[in-house]
């Protein structure tokens, strides 16, 4: 089962930052949180990942709460490219070890 | 070399009938991964590999699902006896032990 929670959809407008929140209450010292997005049709594609300072890199911002039982995940301009489904994932950064995608969030950027 | 390949992108087969898919990670990548995902779902995890060796297989690689990754480079997953419930995408990813996964287009089975 997948160990994070997230909401099942989302609006925001093109231009503004759309900020996706994951609960990951359960996350062990050595996992980190990876986020990945998939759009229409594509295989999803690797955004971001932390273990539990904040990460910033050319696609998004990764915000860890201290506790580490949450993080947001920030597009600071969103645009309608942006439209996708964002999966929060947790993961040992050692091992394999696979992956357990949940449902993610959908991420509607309107005009 | 910019990216996961997956071939073929689609793939109609009448039910019963074997069908092959190949996958051709990013070169220096030694982690191999298949995923099959269904509409509105998010992938599900098959079975993985490190290098040669076929390390994990989930409950969901019946009998009728086999995948191979000879001297570590490409991998190749078949499914024997096709069955409707077998329409799906099937996705392969690769990755460094440190990253994230890199992701192919997919492959996606329609059995009729």
């Amino acid at each position: 089962d997948a160990k994070t929670t997230q909401p099942p959809s989302m609006d925001c407008a093109e231009g503004r930052a759309a900020n996706l929140p994951c609960n990951h209450s359960t996350i062990s010292g050595n996992e980190y949180v990876y986020w990945y997005r998939q759009i229409h049709s594509q295989g999803p594609q690797y955004i971001i990942h932390g273990l539990k300072n904040n990460e910033t890199n050319e696609m998004a911002s990764l915000i860890i709460t201290e506790d580490r039982k949450s993080s947001t995940l920030i597009l600071p301009h969103a645009t309608l490219r942006d439209t996708a489904v964002y999966y929060c994932i947790v993961r040992a950064y050692t091992g394999g070890f696979k992956t357990i995608f949940g449902a993610g969030t959908r991420l509607f950027v309107k005009a | 070399d910019t990216g996961v390949s997956q071939d073929p992108r689609h793939k109609i087969t009448k039910r019963g009938q074997n069908v092959t898919f190949r996958c051709d990670p990013i070169s220096e990548h030694n982690r191999l991964y298949w995923y099959r995902q269904t509409l509105g779902q998010g992938p599900e995890f098959l079975t993985y590999f490190q290098n040669e060796a076929q390390l994990e297989k989930s409950r969901l690689l019946s009998d009728r699902f086999s995948a191979e990754r000879p001297k570590g480079s490409f991998s190749t997953l078949e499914i024997q006896r096709t069955e409707q419930g077998d329409s799906a995408m099937y996705l392969c990813a690769s990755s460094l032990p440190k990253w994230g996964y890199t992701f192919g287009s997919g492959t996606r089975l329609t059995v009729v």
